[in-house]
């Protein structure tokens, strides 16, 4: 009966350095979503997995950020050349068909000094 | 260009009144919103929900009421307890968007409930 969980649970980098944030989704769930949460800002949609179709990838703020899910399970979150306006709690989400409640994980947050 | 706001930043509220946290949002599309509850170092969690045909939905000690024509809804708490204080997020998704539920989040409300 695991959540989402998400790995690590917090990373600080230089700027310029890239970073990969992990999600492993609950068991099951076939759709998967990144979210980001800036300082005093509610949470961005950044992207969308659902099952073997193309992601959804219009949230992503620039092509410094990209994100894979293999397997249609564990997802993970690169972003390349950090910067410091990168910083921010990154959270994984995890839903039972794209329609269903979405299960987040703790977070990860992300400090680009 | 925010489409769903919060402009409460904080509440607090004595245990057993009332807790009323308040959202409004911009995008006519939105069809179906949510509250969810956040306690620091956790994800979201999700609270309750209503779809854009109803005005109201109750769960418990929680309700949403919806008003269309005004673009808010909001969240009541009756009576509120020490164990809700948390940040309490209002979120939206539109039907015709990107992703199924991609949601669009306000940014959140701290509710502080006191003993």
């Amino acid at each position: 009966g695991a959540g989402v969980s998400q790995s690590p649970s917090n990373k600080v980098t230089e700027k310029g350095k890239d970073v990969e944030l992990r999600c492993d989704p609950i068991s099951g769930h076939t759709a998967l979503y990144w979210y980001r949460q800036s300082l005093g800002q509610g949470l961005e949609f950044l992207i969308y997995f659902q099952g073997n179709s193309a992601p959804d990838k219009s949230g992503l703020p620039s092509d410094r950020f990209s994100a894979e899910r293999t397997g249609g399970s564990v997802s993970t979150l690169t972003i390349q050349r950090t910067q410091q306006e990168d910083s921010a709690v990154y959270l994984c989400a995890s839903s039972l068909g794209g329609y269903g409640e979405q299960y987040f994980g703790p977070g990860t947050r992300l400090t680009v000094t | 260009d925010q489409q769903v706001k919060q402009n409460s930043p904080s509440l607090s509220v004595q245990e057993g009144r009332i807790s009323i946290l308040n959202c409004d949002y911009t995008n006519s599309m939105f069809d179906y919103f949510l509250w969810y509850k956040k306690y620091p170092a956790e994800g979201p969690t999700f609270l309750i929900s209503i779809s854009s045909i109803k005005d109201k939905n109750e769960d418990g000690r929680f309700t949403v009421f919806l008003n269309k024509s005004a673009k808010h809804l909001s969240l009541h708490i009756v009576p509120s307890q020490p164990g809700d204080s948390a940040v309490y997020f209002c979120a939206a998704s539109n039907p015709y968007s990107g992703s199924a539920r991609q949601l669009t989040f306000g940014s959140g409300t701290q509710l502080t409930v006191l003993p």
